[in-house]
């Protein structure tokens, strides 16, 4: 069974650093794109960034280029995703996605991310 | 840069009818790059359809998806208790390369 597990989610100031972490089991990573895909609390689904299959190519919403780095390991089956430069806006619930034929074919539960003071 | 308009925001409807909800494109897409997606409250989102008409595993075959060009369609033959969520069509473009539309809202009459 394909299973996304989202962790490091919390509370940081404006500024801020976050590191989320996707723990990936039932299948290979190295085998599947994978996606960054936030929503605010009650509204709808903004996607965040994507690497390939091996890492070597990564790219990003305009929203958070140049704030965001995703970055996996394949040997670990875990996908990252470092946010720096935190704003209020990135307040958020942000879920890890496995690439599918143009779609997102399994998602993870979710790391709420709160920037605040 | 292409928008997607889902229409109506919100439908109501009661159990056993029968549920279409649309989804537009400001430009001509490929088909095979439109999929639909239900959420429920608290739970993340999950893949119904792809490729504009192909139901994902699992999936019951009362949801079917239709549509080419800038127009779509999900249609939900007869609503089942669980398929009062929110629904969202998906796309794969060029900037951004993927993006969502507002979502649909299917509540119970």
């Amino acid at each position: 069974e394909v299973q996304l597990v989202e962790s490091g989610g919390g509370l940081v100031q404006p500024g801020g650093s976050l590191r989320l972490s996707c723990a990936a089991s039932g299948f290979t990573l190295r085998s599947h794109w994978m996606h960054w895909v936030r929503q605010v609390p009650g509204k709808g689904l903004l996607w965040v960034s994507r690497d390939n299959n091996d890492g070597s190519s990564t790219t990003y919403a305009d929203s958070v280029q140049g704030r965001f780095t995703v970055s996996r390991d394949n040997a670990k089956n875990t996908l990252y995703l470092q946010m720096n430069n935190l704003r209020a806006e990135d307040t958020a619930v942000y879920y890890c996605a496995r690439g599918g034929a143009a779609s997102f074919d399994s998602w993870g539960q979710g790391t709420l991310v709160t920037v605040s003071s | 840069e292409i928008v997607l308009t889902q229409s109506p925001g919100t439908l109501s409807l009661s159990p056993g009818e029968r549920a279409t909800l649309s989804c537009r494109a400001s430009q001509s897409v490929s088909s095979s790059y439109l999929a639909w997606y239900q959420q429920k409250p608290g739970r993340a989102p999950r893949l119904l359809i792809y490729g504009a008409s192909n139901r994902a595993t699992g999936i019951p075959d009362r949801f079917s998806g239709s549509g080419s060009g800038t127009d779509f369609t999900l249609t939900i033959s007869r609503l089942e208790p669980e398929d009062f969520a929110v629904y969202y069509c998906q796309l794969y473009g060029s900037s951004p390369e993927w993006m969502f539309g507002q979502g649909t809202k299917v509540e119970i009459k």
